[in-house]
């Protein structure tokens, strides 16, 4: 199993509070990304890096952000949460962009 | 853009029934990737394929991956409850543009015990 870890795992917040969710990976992996997942449905890509200092958006608009200061760390930000952010965000991590994608085990964001 | 569209999209099977859903790229992959994602959990990889008409086997489950790189198919013979789940092909495009994996929309298998 790899070694990616997202915290926190559930959350329930408020509308108009900011938020930060984390992802860290010990693998020493350049290449990292969010995935934003409804129940059951597709993932969407919504940011990835290519390494440190490099951030990129994803296929589908997302009022996130993101940082990439270390390699290991990948942390996305909602400056204020509204009730379409509720949803399960995935980071996941893969040396290379075509090689083998490795997932977190998802942070579950419930905005009311 | 690189599409990459995964039929059906929903799959109930009797426990015993066999299950197949395809994949279909709108450009020739460099690589397919098959994941499958538990109710609940996260995407795990299962296998990755690279040669033209190549076909993996892992116990019930078999992979093909098509002459011209554009499709692929995963196959479960006799399924359990435990393959349910949804099952994500991802292709990716080795070109200059820097190209992401794409994955496909999923197919959700659900199977009756």
């Amino acid at each position: 199993e790899a070694d990616i870890y997202q915290t926190p795992r559930y959350l329930v917040i408020g509308t108009g509070k900011k938020i930060t969710l984390e992802c860290s990976q010990t693998m020493g992996h350049d290449k990292m990304y969010w995935y934003q997942q409804d129940p059951g449905m597709e993932l969407h890509l919504i940011h990835y890096s290519y390494g440190v200092n490099s951030t990129e958006k994803g296929d589908l608009s997302s009022e996130s952000t993101v940082s990439r200061i270390r390699t290991e760390h990948f942390p996305l930000t909602l400056e204020s949460a509204r009730p379409s952010h509720t949803s399960q965000y995935l980071c996941a991590s893969s040396t290379s962009l075509g090689n083998t994608i490795y997932f977190g085990e998802g942070s579950w964001l419930t905005v009311v | 853009g690189q599409q990459v569209m995964q039929i059906p999209q929903y799959q109930h099977v009797q426990e015993g029934e066999d299950f197949t859903t395809y994949c279909n790229s709108s450009t020739t992959l460099s690589n397919i990737q098959w994941y499958k994602q538990r109710p609940g959990g996260h995407p795990v990889f299962l296998i990755q394929l690279v040669k033209s008409g190549e076909v993996k086997k892992q116990k019930r489950l078999t992979f093909q991956f098509g002459e011209a790189k554009k499709n692929s198919s995963l196959h479960i013979t006799a399924t359990q409850t435990t393959d349910v789940g949804t099952y994500f092909c991802a292709g990716y495009e080795f070109n200059n543009a820097g190209n992401m994996l794409t994955f496909g929309g999923g197919t959700r298998l659900m199977v009756k015990p």
